[in-house]
């Protein structure tokens, strides 16, 4: 596609519940990373791809969080029993490859609230 | 490990005046410099880049200079519109082959008219 693509846009879900986030990164693009935006933080990164295999996964916080993608495109990043404390902007961001030298494209975000 | 540090916002300015937002960072060898921008509603986006000391990034009437000595990257417009009003993020890449990029917290310009 013409740019990252991000579903959805926003989601409002009941603590302990299950959520899951889409992205689509630009096309041919080997690499996908997630992010997290939360208010007065900063970019907060969670998770790299190249390909299909996810070589850092360093920035995952906690192992309610998981990320997969397939097919070199869509990613999909789940949070299982969310936490308020998971309320954020969920970003994500493709590379044509692994060096961030040529800088990342962004998708407009997932706002994701937990009530 | 990487840092950066960015001024803390939100910088208010009237249109016209100049602008400067600080960035300094902590890296090991010789890291990429990044300015993004986000403006409301919208994802980020790239406005400009440096890749070796003593390069500057330009764009959109925007400069940053990558001074290796000072640690910096500070951001300069010399005349504010209402439009540049958002939130810029400074960032750096690591110098090995692959390596994630590592964002300040950002800072919230806004432009009166």
């Amino acid at each position: 596609g013409a740019g990252v693509s991000q579903s959805p846009s926003n989601k409002v879900t009941e603590k302990g519940k299950d959520v899951e986030l889409r992205c689509d990164p630009i096309s041919g693009h080997t690499a996908l990373y997630w992010y997290r935006q939360s208010l007065g933080q900063g970019l907060e990164f969670l998770i790299y791809f190249q390909g299909n295999s996810a070589p850092d996964k360093s920035g995952l916080p906690s192992d309610r969080f998981s990320a997969e993608r397939t097919g070199g495109s869509v990613s999909t990043l789940t949070i299982q029993r969310t936490q308020q404390e998971d309320s954020a902007v969920y970003l994500c961001a493709s590379s044509p490859s692994g060096n961030s030298m040529s800088g990342y494209t962004f998708g407009s975000g997932t706002r994701l609230t937990v009530v | 490990g990487n840092s950066v540090t960015q001024m803390e916002g939100p910088v208010t300015l009237s249109e016209e005046a100049f602008l400067t937002i600080n960035c300094t960072y902590t890296a090991t060898g010789y890291p990429s410099l990044f300015w993004y921008v986000q403006y409301p509603g919208e994802g980020l986006q790239l406005l400009l880049k440096a890749t070796k000391a003593d390069d500057k990034g330009s764009n959109k009437g925007f400069e940053a200079t990558y001074r290796k000595e000072t640690t910096s990257f500070h951001l300069e417009k010399g005349s504010v519109q209402v439009s540049d009003s958002a939130v810029y993020f400074c960032a750096l890449s690591g110098s090995s082959g692959y390596s994630t990029l590592t964002f300040g917290k950002g800072t919230m310009l806004l432009v009166s008219p």
